[in-house]
């Protein structure tokens, strides 16, 4: 196994419309994260799942933002109606449970 | 989770040992510190992970005193590929997940 991958690595997009990213984790890795960071800053947690269950969503995952994890394997998280506050990093990272985390090389989104 | 606070920025030199101290006076009992670096357009990449005493493994040595209100980030003979961002997290495991806090980490710079 190669680690954590991330789809796209770039994109832009123009302010209102929808992105999705996909996150494939460790293949033997129950739980994922989702994380976004911003220039100058360490990441910031949004979302993780244990096996397809999302478990925990924080308080920037605002309701234009949904992830899932339907078979348990890979994740996307899609936002709707961007803005350019969107802007950012975002970061997917797989663990066991009570292990580190393995973090993917991340997806930077620009919103114009 | 709070935070933790670390210098946001050191100088080094090829050769030389770096150490990099995180404080973290409000310590849970449950929590472990953790390390980890990333550089530009990647993920952050786990370094070493400690509870109380020394660590130490192929990369890095950890140190934590007995209060365990303070850390030290110890990396022998530092490299130019050594340059990264560095984070010091309070990690706290539970049967819900372990959600990572980053601050902003501090920034190593080393020069030939």
């Amino acid at each position: 196994d190669t680690g954590v991958s991330q789809d796209p690595r770039h994109k832009i997009t123009k302010r209102g419309q929808n992105v999705t990213f996909r996150c494939d984790p460790i293949s033997e890795h129950n739980r994922l994260y989702w994380y976004r960071q911003t220039l100058g800053q360490g990441p910031e947690f949004l979302t993780y799942f244990q096996n397809e269950a999302q478990l925990e969503k924080s308080r920037l995952l605002s309701d234009r933002f949904s992830a899932e994890r339907p078979k348990g394997s890979f994740s996307t998280l899609e936002i709707q109606r961007t803005e350019q506050g969107d802007s950012a990093m975002y970061l997917c990272a797989s663990s066991h449970p009570f292990d580190e985390q393995y973090f993917g090389p991340g997806t930077r989104l620009t919103v114009t | 989770l709070a935070k933790t606070t670390q210098p946001i920025s050191m100088d080094s030199y090829e050769g030389q040992e770096v150490n990099i101290t995180c404080s973290h006076n409000n310590i849970a009992t449950n929590d472990y510190i953790t390390w980890y670096q990333q550089f530009p357009s990647q993920g952050p990449r786990f370094i070493i992970q400690g509870y109380k005493t020394k660590v130490t493994n192929e990369v890095a040595s950890l140190f934590i005193p007995a209060d365990r209100k303070s850390s030290t980030l110890s990396l022998p003979r530092v490299s130019l590929s050594d340059t990264a961002v560095y984070y010091c997290l309070r990690t706290y495991f539970t049967g819900g997940g372990n959600k990572l806090t980053f601050g902003t980490g501090t920034q190593l710079k080393v020069e030939l």
